[in-house]
């Protein structure tokens, strides 16, 4: 089972919509995490940390239960500009080591 | 401010051939640094990170070593590439919870 896992897409929606990616980590021990943005051809840059009582920054809210080892980013009011490949990322308990989804690709449509 | 150097931006090297690519941070001292390695595709896969000069970890074996010379410089080497090295490599370093990445070296190996 991979460490981190995430529905690879892509996910196609209209302008306006809400989009919702969904991400399973398997490492109970992982003590923070986070959601990446990457560009096509681009590095990934952080969108937003993930904490455990959620977290909302603008049109985006990223949710995390410890217990299922389930994580969420929902997407409000989708722009063209939200498209891109959403990475899943977890650090893990033992070391400063991050470890990444494989990412979820969002295409964004007029 | 702080910020991070990665070059070159594209490289195209004959199997066989060596490999040095380096990566340099400006504004801090002592920082966590990482190589990480995307093949096409695929997500994320951390390579080496060093937590200080001359202090490097592997993650996966390989034909590829990292040295740390300074406090602020990281470089990625080998000494002969294989077809399977190809792929766009990421030096990042820590901050508070994630990472922050370089732009990025593109490997394409003939």
């Amino acid at each position: 089972r991979k460490e981190v896992e995430q529905d690879p897409g892509p996910f196609n929606v209209p302008e306006g919509a809400t989009v919702a990616f969904n991400c399973t980590y398997s490492n109970s021990a992982s003590q923070s995490f986070f959601w990446y943005r990457q560009d096509c051809r681009k590095e990934p840059k952080l969108l937003m940390s993930v904490y455990s009582s959620g977290n909302e920054d603008g049109r985006f809210t990223a949710q995390l239960n410890r217990a299922s080892q389930y994580i969420s980013l929902l997407i409000r009011d989708s722009k063209l500009s939200d498209s891109a490949t959403y990475l899943c990322v977890v650090n893990m308990e033992y070391g400063n080591k991050l470890v990444f989804g494989a990412g979820t690709i969002l295409r964004v449509k007029s | 401010s702080q910020t991070i150097h990665q070059w070159p931006a594209t490289l195209v090297q004959p199997v066989g051939s060596p490999l040095s690519l380096e990566c340099t941070v400006e504004g801090t001292s002592n920082p966590n640094l990482y190589w990480y390695r995307q093949a096409a595709g695929r997500g994320l896969q951390l390579l080496f990170y060093s937590v200080g000069i001359g202090q490097i970890s592997s993650e996966v074996p390989q034909n590829l070593s990292a040295s740390r010379p300074q406090d602020r410089q990281f470089i990625l080497s080998s000494k002969k590439l294989l077809l399977s090295d190809s792929g766009f490599y990421l030096c990042a370093w820590r901050l508070t919870g994630g990472h922050t990445f370089g732009s990025g070296t593109r490997l394409t190996v003939v």
